[in-house]
């Protein structure tokens, strides 16, 4: 399967701990993307690399949350001293730019459900 | 500031009914890109199509069509004679600059048999 892969697809934790997703985006993307989703909403964005470099956090973002895409490839996202209100759906997606130009679509995965207990 | 209205929250058709979902965007770039993305029960956000804002032409691929006006800023997106397959939340999304994807809040269209 060569699309974007995202695991744990479920986590389940208690308020307080911290956690992890890793997202592996489409080999020859350079463009990576994490979004959140709540339940009846739209994704929203949280933050965006282009290859190893971090180009754009959200305000939604806070100091807990934090991002890493070393050396371009895998992408992993940490949360640390969950809270109940970061439940949601965690997708990652990836494109590919070239010269400047994003014309093209966003290739998501299939998320990493996160339940705070 | 951009924005993207699905004001359509939920919509309900009898199998082979055709059924328009909405999508109405804001945005002050002259340059910018729309997208339709569907989103089965499994989670995972498909793709569906692509406009740039340079291009007003209708498109129409299988069942699927498109149609966007820029005078009313909208870009709906109809289903002909939908099946149970087509059951899913579909989301307007409106691309500004290098990498800003901004996503209405989602129609969840039931085809039911």
């Amino acid at each position: 399967d060569t699309g974007v892969s995202q695991n744990p697809r479920h986590k389940i934790t208690k308020r307080g701990q911290n956690v992890t997703f890793r997202c592996d985006p489409i080999s020859e993307h350079n463009r990576l993307y994490w979004y959140r989703q709540t339940l009846g909403q739209g994704p929203e964005f949280l933050t965006y690399f282009q290859n190893e470099a971090q180009l754009e956090k959200s305000r939604l973002l806070s100091d807990r949350f934090s991002a890493e895409r070393p050396k371009g490839s895998f992408s992993t996202l940490e949360i640390q001293r969950t809270e109940q209100g970061d439940s949601a759906m965690y997708l990652c997606a990836s494109s590919l730019g070239q010269g400047g130009i994003n014309t093209g679509e966003l290739f998501f995965g299939e998320g990493s459900r996160l339940t705070v207990l | 500031a951009q924005k993207v209205t699905q004001a359509q929250t939920e919509i309900s058709v009898v199998e082979k009914e055709d059924v328009t979902l909405d999508c109405v965007y804001e945005t002050r770039d002259t340059t910018y890109y729309l997208f339709w993305y569907k989103q089965p029960p499994s989670g995972e956000l498909v793709f569906l199509i692509r406009r740039n804002s340079f291009d007003e032409q209708n498109e129409i691929s299988g069942r699927y069509s498109w149609n966007f006006q820029k005078s009313t800023s909208s870009f709906n997106f109809t289903i002909t004679a939908s099946q149970v397959v087509d059951s899913a939340v579909y989301f307007c999304a409106l691309k500004e600059g290098t990498y800003k994807y901004i996503f209405g809040t989602g129609t969840r269209l039931k085809v039911l048999a």
